[in-house]
């Protein structure tokens, strides 16, 4: 089952302009994280916010997690063609999870010079 | 700087084929973990590993086999390749343990490898 969804699938937006991203997630949770992928790479960690915190924020990276609608949002201000990548958020239930994540499907940002 | 190096960017095998996939890391992470990406279905993951010979089934075993002799490596095995396992396979690895106080400490933040792309014939 997805636990993270992603939203919208798809976002184009001007050089500039900020970039909102949205994730659902279905079951309680430790942490959620943020990853970029670059076509054809892997990913790599942006951020990550614990379950007992509300806004974390990482130089042009906003992220707020509500855990009572079991949602988080990933904001990237004054966004640069180099910010063209796809996004995932993942959540990690912790306990005896060995540090699972589980991984939604992805925003696809195109930012436009 | 941590690193996750697979031993293949792409790869082209036939139907029937016996296909290893390798993976390194050189962060003494506990955790290793296999993963397929496809269009439209986001990251899946195959297996994980949380120790030394020790190995766990993950969303979708068929087909796969893994194996972890040194806490270093871990490999993906192809028992007999299928056209339906072309996709996109990554490794990645992280702490068991947080270390330090930053979030790049944090246990449960995963390191990725570049990726192997894997074409079945």
């Amino acid at each position: 089952s997805q636990q993270g969804e992603e939203d919208p699938q798809a976002l184009s937006i001007q050089e500039g302009e900020n970039a909102t991203m949205n994730c659902s997630y279905k079951t309680s949770i430790n942490n959620l994280q943020w990853y970029r992928q670059n076509s054809g790479r892997g990913l790599v960690h942006l951020i990550l916010i614990r379950s007992n915190e509300r806004e974390k924020h990482s130089g042009r990276l906003r992220v707020t997690l509500d855990t009572s609608k079991k949602s988080s949002s990933l904001l990237i201000t004054a966004s640069r063609a180099a910010d063209t990548a796809s996004y995932f958020c993942a959540t990690n239930a912790g306990g005896t999870s060995y540090g699972k994540l589980t991984f939604g499907q992805g925003t696809i940002l195109t930012v436009h010079p | 700087d941590v690193k996750v190096t697979q031993s293949s960017r792409y790869l082209v095998k036939r139907t029937g084929e016996k296909v290893f996939l390798e993976c390194v890391q050189d962060m003494d992470h506990e955790n290793m973990f296999w993963y397929r990406q496809d269009p439209g279905l986001g990251l899946r993951l195959i297996y994980f590993s949380y120790d030394v010979k020790m190995k766990e089934k993950g969303d979708i075993p068929e087909g796969y086999s893994v194996s972890r002799e040194k806490k270093e490596r871990f490999s993906l095995i192809l028992e007999s390749a299928s056209t339906n396992q072309t996709s996109m396979y990554l490794c990645a690895s992280s702490n068991r343990r947080g270390r330090g106080t930053s979030d790049l400490g944090a246990k449960n933040i995963q390191y990725f490898g570049a990726g192997t792309r894997l074409s079945v014939l």
